[in-house]
């Protein structure tokens, strides 16, 4: 089973772009990596999924090069109300904790 | 209506006693999951359950069981509560393929 390592914290200020690297070297052929969202007190949020190159939707875009050793999730245009814990899973991976995440901290 | 709900949101209780958190959930999935978290932790894995008749061990499992009473319904228990079991329980459904967790709101645990 893969297991994932990504920074423990990040900062930003509002406007800029935020890049999140996570690293799964052992990722499976069949998994898929999925990010989600975690705000104080909620439980996390799904927000992008992909498998190899680049995925992109309202909120996100994720890069998977074609070794899929790792993955970057991209937040354009970081707003404060995106100060959230963010998390890089490897589905299918059910029998490991979604980890520390990386908290992303964006200033006014 | 949330897809999955948690209840209680809140509950304060005495050690050694017992308590149950309840899931329900409206998604339809056969998988549900609960997860445990600390300030400043990630979540962790307590048990897992891919259909009604299928129960799991997670990382975390030791103090805790599980009923699977139906499909839409996943009850975490806590036999005879301790201090180091106060945190935050999440439950958390799939569908069988396992491509995506829908979270419900959490039910915070102090435990006294």
């Amino acid at each position: 089973l893969a297991k994932t390592t990504q920074p423990i914290s990040m900062d930003s200020y509002e406007g800029q772009e935020v890049n999140i690297t996570c690293s799964h070297n052992n990722i499976a052929t069949n998994d898929y990596i999925t990010w989600y969202q975690q705000f104080p007190s909620q439980g996390p949020r799904f927000i992008i999924q992909g498998y190899k190159t680049k995925v992109t939707n309202e909120v996100a875009s994720l890069f998977i090069p074609a070794d899929r050793k790792s993955s970057t999730l991209s937040l354009p245009r970081v707003s404060l109300s995106d100060t959230a814990v963010y998390y890089c899973l490897v589905p299918y991976d059910y029998k490991l904790s979604f980890g520390a995440g990386t908290t992303v901290t964006v200033r006014a | 209506d949330a897809d999955v709900t948690q209840t209680p949101r809140n509950r304060i209780t005495k050690t050694g006693k017992r308590i149950m958190l309840e899931c329900s959930q409206t998604k339809g999935h056969d998988r549900m999951y609960w997860y445990r978290q600390d300030p400043g932790l990630g979540l962790r894995l307590i048990y897992y359950s891919f259909d009604v008749k299928d129960i799991n061990k997670g990382e975390i499992s030791d103090g805790y069981s599980v009923s699977r009473q139906a499909q839409a319904k996943f009850s975490l228990s806590l036999e005879s509560a301790i201090p180091n079991q106060t945190a935050l329980y999440f439950c958390a459904t799939s569908e069988s393929g396992g491509t995506g967790y829908t979270f419900g709101s959490g039910t915070r645990l102090t435990v006294v």
